[in-house]
């Protein structure tokens, strides 16, 4: 069954600290892979994606993730938190063929401490 | 650059009662989506439209239609509403090609007295 399992419903850190959001996948083709962020009352935008090549990809505002494919997982990290990161992170699973389904996660709820 | 807009962003009904909801999207995009967020539950695959005047139902179609009459809109109905149902819907697109990420709208707001 296709699925992506986030681990922590609520993270909560202190600005200036690093970051990881965990993700872990479960899909039976060719994963491509999404982190998006939601902000109060707003959709969702996409941070960052990955298809294929180098396995550590960069987004917007400093964040970064890297697939692995051996432990399915693809964990989001960002060296200093600011307390505007403070938002709804979401990590999604589509194959590749367009309109295929998008599996999400529950989404960690990130608390950035001033 | 596009923009998808959902409309209206606030949507209060009574218990049965038949609701509509607007997307519309001007990325020229052909494939759209109809979600539905409820708190701690991520998000849940209503029905998407491949093309024009085409309808697939996602995991979570019961209760809902939907309708894609133009590419760049589509709309989902609740056909009725449940009493102190409160959830988010957001309407999301995403083009044919080699990158298939979603643009999401800003969401209706929905809350059944």
């Amino acid at each position: 069954a296709q699925s992506v399992t986030q681990p922590d419903a609520r993270v909560t850190v202190s600005e200036g600290a690093s970051l990881q959001l965990r993700c872990k996948y479960s899909y039976s083709g060719t994963p491509y892979l999404f982190w998006y962020v939601q902000y109060p009352r707003q959709g969702l935008q996409l941070l960052l994606k990955y298809y294929s090549g180098d396995p550590v990809v960069q987004g917007v505002n400093g964040f970064e993730a890297e697939f692995i494919k051996s432990n399915s997982s693809f964990h989001l990290r960002k060296a200093s938190v600011h307390w505007s990161d403070s938002a709804v992170y979401f990590c999604a699973v589509s194959g590749n063929t367009g309109y295929q389904n998008f599996y999400f996660g529950k989404g960690t709820s990130l608390t950035v401490i001033p | 650059g596009g923009i998808i807009t959902q409309t209206p962003k606030f949507l209060i009904g009574q218990e049965g009662q038949k609701l509509t909801l607007k997307c519309q999207q001007n990325f020229n995009h052909d494939t759209m989506y109809w979600y539905r967020q409820d708190s701690g539950k991520g998000l849940r695959l209503i029905y998407y439209s491949i093309t024009e005047n085409d309808l697939q139902k996602g995991d979570l179609s019961e209760g809902y239609d939907a309708s894609r009459e133009k590419k760049s809109s589509f709309s989902l109905t609740v056909t009725s509403a449940q009493k102190n149902e409160m959830a988010v819907f957001l309407c999301a697109s995403s083009n044919w090609g080699d990158t298939y990420e979603q643009y999401f709208g800003p969401g209706t707001r929905l809350t059944v007295l």
